[in-house]
């Protein structure tokens, strides 16, 4: 069975634009969930979407937003992009509910100049 | 809010040596507890998953053990190699707000 995968590995982007990222779960797996990962801050959830649904969101703003399509795929996007937004940005994919393991992807590295 | 904290910080062993890693959650009421191994600039490798009901879990090398009364997990590494070498993340699943809330992590260098 395939793993996570996420793209693209590595984005470099500019103050100000918009970048999306895309993440595909393992197969079967309806739930995908979103972190942030920077040295200073750790790991932080961004959201969880589950059957195309949000079902759970961390405390970032308006400018972080996520979607799930039908196959379970799902995309991030950040607007008006921040220096501070560099980080690597992680997926994870579960069968359905909090009691299942999550299966992390390679994570999405972001670098905002 | 659901606080996770790992202690040590950071950690250097010589190989071979058994070693504790320590993990406190704030909230007891988690649907599970899980280990999380992560190399430099990689993503994450589950390596054990402890259910609310059960007490420890155990993998190979690796043992982790779960007390949701007093919130606290541990795990521990025997004979640690270098390649063990890595950052060891603990992660509380459920609580009041229904989510996955990690701990800052453990950077554990094994020394040949």
């Amino acid at each position: 069975k395939a793993g996570v995968t996420q793209t693209p590995r590595y984005l470099i982007k500019t103050r100000g634009q918009q970048v999306t990222l895309s993440c595909s779960p393992i197969s079967g797996h309806r739930s995908v969930s979103w972190y942030q990962q920077t040295p200073g801050q750790g790991l932080q959830f961004l959201f969880e979407y589950f059957s195309e649904t949000q079902r759970n969101k961390g405390n970032f703003p308006g400018r972080f937003s996520g979607r799930q399509f039908s196959n379970s795929r799902s995309e991030m996007n950040v607007s008006t992009l921040e220096l501070g937004d560099s980080a690597l940005y992680l997926c994870a994919s579960r069968t359905s509910g909090g009691s299942d393991t999550q299966y992390f992807g390679p994570g999405t590295r972001l670098t905002v100049l | 809010k659901q606080e996770v904290t790992q202690i040590p910080a950071a950690l250097s062993v010589p190989e071979g040596e058994n070693l504790v890693l320590n993990c406190s959650f704030t909230d007891s009421a988690i649907y599970n507890l899980q280990w999380f191994r992560q190399d430099p600039g990689k993503g994450l490798t589950s390596l054990l998953l402890i259910q609310s009901s059960q007490r420890e879990q155990t993998s190979g090398r690796l043992n982790a053990s779960l007390d949701k009364s007093s919130g606290r997990s541990t795990l521990y590494i025997a004979a640690s190699q270098p390649g063990d070498s890595a950052t060891y993340l603990c992660a509380v699943g459920g609580g009041r707000d229904d989510k996955v809330i990690f701990g800052p992590g453990t950077s554990l260098s094994v020394i040949p």
